[in-house]
């Protein structure tokens, strides 16, 4: 299975400051169609993950624009410009390349 | 809207099976895979199957496979996940999502498995 590795693990922050998250694979994402299938999710506790960005760097709707991702082959970034508290929570990427699907092990962001 | 609405809470003892639906509305059932996935308490979600709603196949992660069916009835817009020889450590959160994308996703069935 492909190994989604995530750092950090834990992101604390202080509100209103910026936050990135880095996610690497252990092999290429690029499907051999040329698509990229690298999702980032983020979870709240008691909720199911809330996709953030599809095949890298497409925002799903009503995410806001203090979101940001990036990233090619194996090496991918999510950004956030300036932490709120609802973004509190942990943040997972997700390759949907090479079957099964894996996440990573995910990122908790929390008050610094 | 799209919706995925999923069978509520189990508590099975070692060794039991257990069958979890998810019925979809808002959109056309066969138009979408069906995913299954679960996450167990503090853990990373994990991908057990999917299947075709419109052929009916089913493709298995190998972990999973010896022990999950993957089924759906398409009359009622409802995907089934059933798992056999249940341990304390299928204990987890069972998730049904919609598409390769897995944009949309099922409120969750937590499955209790303790003697």
């Amino acid at each position: 299975d492909v190994v989604m590795t995530q750092s950090p693990l834990f992101l604390p922050v202080t509100l209103g400051q910026p936050a990135s998250i880095s996610c690497r694979s252990n092999q290429s994402l690029v499907h051999r169609e040329g698509n990229t299938y690298l999702n980032w999710f983020h979870q709240r506790p008691g909720q199911p993950p809330r996709r953030l960005f599809n095949q890298v760097s497409n925002r799903d709707s009503g995410v806001p624009d203090r979101f940001s991702a990036s990233g090619s082959g194996i090496d991918f970034t999510l950004k956030i410009s300036r932490v709120e508290a609802v973004d509190l929570g942990v943040y997972y990427c997700m390759q949907g390349t090479h079957w099964p699907y894996t996440f990573g092990h995910g990122t908790k962001l929390e008050i610094k | 809207q799209v919706q995925l609405v999923q069978s509520g809470a189990e508590v099975k003892k070692p060794g039991d099976s257990v069958k979890v639906s998810c019925k979809a509305s808002g959109y056309t059932f066969t138009s979408y895979a069906i995913h299954w996935v679960r996450q167990a308490p503090g853990q990373r979600p994990e991908w057990m199957g999917w299947i075709n709603t419109a052929k009916g196949k089913a493709q298995y992660s190998q972990k999973f496979r010896d022990r999950v069916t993957i089924s759906r009835d398409t009359s009622a817009s409802t995907a089934y996940m059933e798992m056999t020889s249940l341990t304390s450590e299928d204990t987890a959160i069972y998730y049904c999502a919609r598409g390769y994308g897995v944009e949309y996703w099922g409120q969750g069935t937590l499955v209790t498995v303790s003697s």
